[in-house]
């Protein structure tokens, strides 16, 4: 079955570590993005890509990092700049529109928590 | 500025009635697609949805219609005939064509089915 797949689940991080969350796609699509979830909120773009080794800041990048080597694969890496990482983080991936509107929704993965030890 | 409004942080509706989840966008792109999605407290986050700018009727998919009214950049879900599994957050979606198919999330809907 084509989709997303997130990992790990649960993740937790110590002071001054950098940690890596896994995103992989077998949907083909070209665009893959990263969310931020808080507790009660909706989601906030950290980074996203349309195309293999090319990517861009989304409102939140700060403290953030990303690559796009493989069209399967965007890896998120919350590095120890990012001083509240707490929260829920999910991957989605899409079709690249070109032109006119399209109704492809973006695809979820399950997401990953991320806690602070 | 917000971009997407969602004013109903908690709804309750009774089991099989209809409930109608609010949704409010700014945009000055002619050309944009709305969405609604799921989230259920497992965290996964489940399309529902969808209305195109140019879409001149209201969407629908089985239980769930939006009711799009373009001038006043609403764009209302509707769930009829709830059932328990309906209970969820609900979130509201903008993606300007012009932007990169990057999603804008209201802040969400939390809805309650009571048997």
């Amino acid at each position: 079955d084509g989709g997303i797949t997130q990992s790990p689940k649960y993740l937790f991080r110590k002071e001054g570590q950098n940690v890596t969350l896994s995103c992989e796609q077998n949907l083909n699509h070209d665009a893959m993005y990263w969310y931020r979830q808080d507790p009660g909120q909706g989601l906030r773009l950290i980074y996203y890509s349309q195309i293999v080794n090319d990517f861009q800041k989304g409102d939140i990048a700060e403290g953030y990092s990303v690559s796009r080597e493989k069209k399967e694969s965007f890896p998120l890496t919350v590095t120890s700049a990012q001083k509240n990482p707490t929260a829920f983080y999910l991957c989605a991936s899409s079709t690249l529109l070109k032109g006119t509107t399209s109704n492809q929704p973006q695809h979820f993965g399950d997401g990953t928590r991320l806690s602070i030890l | 500025a917000q971009k997407i409004t969602q004013t109903q942080p908690g709804m309750f509706v009774q089991e099989k009635e209809a409930v109608t989840l609010d949704c409010t966008y700014d945009t000055s792109d002619p050309s944009y697609g709305l969405f609604w999605y799921k989230q259920p407290s497992s965290g996964e986050m489940i399309f529902l949805i969808y209305q195109g700018s140019y879409d001149q009727q209201n969407a629908t998919e089985g239980r769930y219609s939006l009711n799009f009214q373009k001038a006043r950049k609403s764009a209302n879900l509707v769930i009829s005939a709830s059932q328990l599994g309906d209970s969820a957050m609900y979130f509201c979606a903008m993606r300007e064509d012009n932007q990169g198919g990057k999603l804008i999330f209201g802040q969400g809907t939390e809805l309650s089915v009571k048997p």
